[in-house]
């Protein structure tokens, strides 16, 4: 009941196309969704993250939109660019809680 | 921008050696956690630690493992008899409080390879 489900394993876009990537959990306990970026050789870094009370957040190119009832959430990239080719990780977890539960990652290419 | 440190950077270990990996916090980071990534999987978290206790740990975080902040800078993971399966990728992260709200910052890592 822990798990997050993440998907594609790995998405190719072309530069200044939209790159989404969608997560399932199943715990209607989890109350924080934050998405990590990590490049290689790197830790994972925060991008953005949602608390359920809201359906959508945006932070420049980078929106969050989440969907409580179906227990899914996922991250849209617009105007992709190379330098966003990393790999993306979503996570869960409680705001009481000091565990983060992450999703398996996906692996974004943004060619040229 | 502060950054948490790990050192080493690449670790390599016989089987049945105990490994010591080692963490420099965020200075006014008051939580600590590590977390390990083996090969091609996903990021997994061990273990929290606050006020020199642990506060969760997972099924992960057996009795081989032990954490501990031995000053005011440093916070480490032992793992004291190390099997094949530990090999992977190890995450150390800090926060400044405990609620999720409060970002956790990853430090790069640590490649431990069980020889």
């Amino acid at each position: 009941q822990q798990q997050v489900k993440q998907s594609p394993q790995s998405l190719i876009v072309q530069k200044g196309g939209i790159s989404i990537i969608n997560c399932a959990y199943e715990n209607t306990a989890f109350d924080y969704f934050p998405w990590y970026q990590q490049f290689p050789g790197k830790g994972p870094a925060l991008l953005i993250a949602i608390r359920p009370d809201v359906s959508e957040k945006k932070e420049g190119r980078f929106t969050i939109s989440f969907n409580k009832s179906a227990k899914q959430f996922s991250l849209h990239i617009m105007d992709s660019q190379p330098g966003d080719s990393a790999t993306y990780f979503c996570a869960a977890s409680l705001t009481s809680g000091s565990r983060l539960t992450f999703g398996e990652g996906t692996q974004l290419t943004v060619n040229p | 921008e502060p950054e948490v440190t790990q050192t080493p950077s690449h670790q390599v270990t016989q089987m049945g050696q105990e490994v010591i990996l080692r963490c420099v916090p965020i200075s006014n980071h008051l939580y600590f956690y590590w977390y390990r990534q083996i090969l091609g999987q996903k990021v997994e978290f061990l273990v929290s630690f606050y006020n020199n206790e642990i506060s969760e740990k997972s099924e992960i975080f057996d009795d081989q493992f032990s954490v501990e902040r031995p000053d005011g800078s440093n916070f480490t993971l032992k793992i004291r008899s190390t099997k094949l399966e530990d090999s992977a990728m190890y995450f150390c992260a800090s926060s400044r409080r405990r609620l999720m709200t409060q970002p956790q910052h990853f430090g790069d890592g640590t490649r431990l390879s069980i020889l």
